[in-house]
């Protein structure tokens, strides 16, 4: 069966702090993906990848950075943690395009 | 420009009662659409999805939805609402990008179910 792991579910850090949040899939797919999901605003899409070492910028990439050095492993980078990047962030995969994404259970982050 | 428009954020239906969640799509491009679901505390979970084929598409869970390219809408669908089918419900339609991989997500519609 397809999985995605986050590697917490739960994290609370401070401002300014360096924060890294891990996802991880064992289907071998192309494209991985990073959202954050905020009460009334959906799920907005922050960067994705289609290949190792490849990434292009979503929707609000400002503040956040990412790296993918192997097929399997996506990050994403808090590079100096704010209170305004407090949310719920899902990390999803998909293999072809035009495929479904299949996401892991998020990661919870309070910045305080 | 693609983009997704989910009507209401909140319904409330008894349960046994017909479950109707609106979707409405705007695409450039032939459109792929994505029913999903999250419970509380978890990622989302496909439901179902329309690419082409059928314009009914058959889900999980006894959700179905219906692509009318007339009315640019992917409405979902359930006969009789359980109790276990509170959670909240997005559609999605696929991006521009170099990947059609993306994803734009409506701003979802929370599902509550009565007794």
């Amino acid at each position: 069966d397809v999985k995605v792991t986050q590697s917490s579910r739960y994290l609370v850090k401070r401002t300014g702090e360096k924060v890294f949040l891990e996802c991880v899939q064992d289907m071998d797919h192309e494209n991985m993906f990073w959202y954050r999901q905020d009460p009334g605003l959906g799920l907005r899409l922050i960067y994705f990848s289609y290949d190792v070492k490849m990434k292009e910028k979503g929707d609000i990439p400002e503040g956040y950075s990412v790296s993918r050095e192997k097929k399997e492993r996506f990050s994403l980078i808090l590079e100096s943690a704010s209170t305004n990047q407090t949310s719920m962030y899902l990390c999803a995969s998909s293999p072809l395009d035009n495929q479904p994404q299949h996401f892991g259970d998020g990661t919870r982050l309070s910045i305080l | 420009a693609q983009s997704v428009t989910q009507l209401g954020s909140h319904v409330s239906v008894s349960e046994g009662a017909l479950v109707l969640l609106r979707c409405n799509y705007s695409s450039s491009v032939p459109p792929y659409l994505f029913w999903y679901v999250q419970y509380p505390n978890q990622g989302l979970q496909l439901l179902l999805k329309y690419t082409s084929a059928a314009t009914l598409v058959k889900g999980i869970n006894g959700f179905e939805a219906e692509f009318k390219k007339s009315e640019t809408s992917f409405h979902l669908t359930k006969p009789s609402a359980h109790m276990s089918d509170a959670a909240e419900y997005f559609c999605a339609v696929r991006g521009p990008g170099r990947s059609q991989g993306n994803l734009i997500f409506g701003k979802g519609t929370k599902l509550s179910v009565k007794p």
